[in-house]
């Protein structure tokens, strides 16, 4: 079953603007991890943030978490057109041995 | 090996046939998963295998699907009797450790069922 859910399923902006992507999940994690795939195969790890963390950033990417809400959110700034990609988020349960589970994804389009 | 590999890359199969999957995952990783992507859609999770631990295998979508690794290492995903429902890419990673860790992924092996 799907712990998360990213939203919105789509985002088309222009190069240079700002892309925000968000994710929901269920239940208690240990920790999120955003994931970005490029033509449907291997996907390739950003940035991971752990549930005692509120925010993160590396580079362009800056990652929040609430975990109250249950909730994360990614921003890219300043996009480049090999941006365009989809993300994933990602989390693990707070139980030991679970596995990695993802969302359904948020496909960026950025044009130049 | 450098990172995850997989194979085959494209795997085309009649319905009815059976079919094996199978993935070399980085050395030393002690965490290994399956997971099977549809055209358009996020990762379904298939199985999860943690050292010597008994794997989750509580993804598996029904008793045609099943996996082993052998040795800590190798992993092999087959499907049994497959149908077109299956046609997806089957994608495998691994990690040092549990869902706290960065995962690798393979390329994927992509799987047409005619």
């Amino acid at each position: 079953s799907q712990q998360g859910e990213e939203d919105p399923q789509a985002l088309s902006i222009q190069e240079g603007e700002n892309a925000t992507m968000n994710c929901s999940y269920k239940t208690s994690i240990n920790n999120l991890q955003w994931y970005r795939q490029n033509s449907g195969r291997g996907l390739v790890h950003l940035i991971l943030i752990r549930s005692n963390e509120r925010e993160k950033h590396s580079g362009r990417l800056r990652v929040t978490l609430d975990t109250s809400k249950k909730s994360s959110s990614l921003l890219i700034t300043a996009s480049r057109a090999a941006d365009t990609a989809s993300y994933f988020c990602a989390t693990d349960y707070n139980q030991a041995g679970t596995a990695l589970i993802f969302g359904k994804g948020t496909t960026l389009s950025v044009s130049s | 090996g450098a990172g995850v590999s997989q194979s085959p890359s494209n795997k085309v199969t009649e319905k009815g046939k059976d079919v094996e999957l199978r993935c070399d995952p980085i050395s030393g990783h002690t965490a290994l998963y399956w997971y099977r992507q549809s055209l358009g859609q996020g990762l379904e999770f298939l199985i999860y295998f943690q050292g010597n631990s008994a794997p989750d295998k509580s993804g598996l979508p029904s008793d045609r699907f099943s996996a082993e690794r052998t040795g800590g290492s190798v992993s092999t995903l087959t499907i049994q009797r497959t149908q077109q429902e299956d046609s997806a890419v089957y994608l495998c990673a691994s990690s040092l450790g549990t869902g706290g860790t960065e995962a690798f992924f393979g390329q994927g092996t992509r799987l047409t069922v005619v």
